[in-house]
């Protein structure tokens, strides 16, 4: 089945330490994303790409880093520079970025500091 | 700047009840496009529905029903008779047709529904 596949489903990061989350997804679409969620919060864009080796900030960029290296991968690393890292992280990917087409998201990570 | 306000945190209602979620939206975009979303339990989103700002219809799919008011910029979501599967969080979002697929999400309500 096409989907979104995020791994691990929880992580655990020390202080000052980077961590990288993956996504994956077979559904051949362009564009990808990357939100946070805080609890009782909606989500927050963090970076988004429309295609390979092209990627832009989103809302709330500090402290993350993305490559864009194949199409169907789109990881994210939360760096030492986010000082406050603990939240619920989703990927999504959409046909494309132009025709406000629906995402389909991933079922996420969740990272906690140690 | 665009904004998506879903003013019920939480929502609580027993079986059968029918209930409804509110969304207003701003946006200067003339064109623009509403998204509501089902977060269940497991975290993923689920799409609901699509409705651009040229389409004021109502839409009914099921026991969903959406009720679309642009002189209101409002985006209501209604469920009739529902039911304990229907216990998620609902997200309403809004695309204008500058950002395209960039969706700029409401905080969410929490619907819980009780046998």
């Amino acid at each position: 089945d096409g989907g979104i596949t995020q791994s691990p489903k929880y992580l655990f990061r020390k202080e000052g330490q980077n961590v990288t989350l993956s996504c994956e997804q077979n559904l051949n679409h362009d564009a990808m994303y990357w939100y946070r969620q805080d609890p009782g919060q909606g989500l927050r864009l963090i970076y988004y790409s429309q295609i390979v080796n092209d990627f832009q900030k989103g809302d709330i960029a500090e402290g993350y880093s993305v490559s864009r290296e194949k199409k169907e991968s789109f990881p994210l690393t939360v760096t030492s520079a986010q000082k406050n890292p603990t939240a619920f992280y989703l990927c999504a990917s959409s046909i494309d970025l132009f025709r406000a087409q629906p995402q389909h998201f991933g079922d996420g990570t969740r990272l906690s500091i140690l | 700047a665009q904004k998506v306000t879903q003013a019920q945190t939480e929502i609580s209602v027993v079986e059968k009840e029918d209930v409804t979620l509110d969304c207003v939206y701003e946006t200067r975009d003339t064109t623009y496009y509403l998204f509501w979303y089902k977060q269940p339990p497991s975290g993923e989103l689920v799409f609901l529905i699509r409705r651009n700002s040229f389409d004021e219809q109502n839409e009914i799919s099921g026991r969903y029903s959406w009720n679309f008011q642009k002189s209101t910029s409002s985006f209501n979501f209604t469920i009739t008779a529902s039911q304990v599967v229907d216990s998620a969080v609902y997200f309403c979002a809004l695309s204008e047709a500058t950002s395209g697929s960039r969706l700029t999400f409401g905080e969410g309500t929490q619907l819980t529904v009780n046998p």
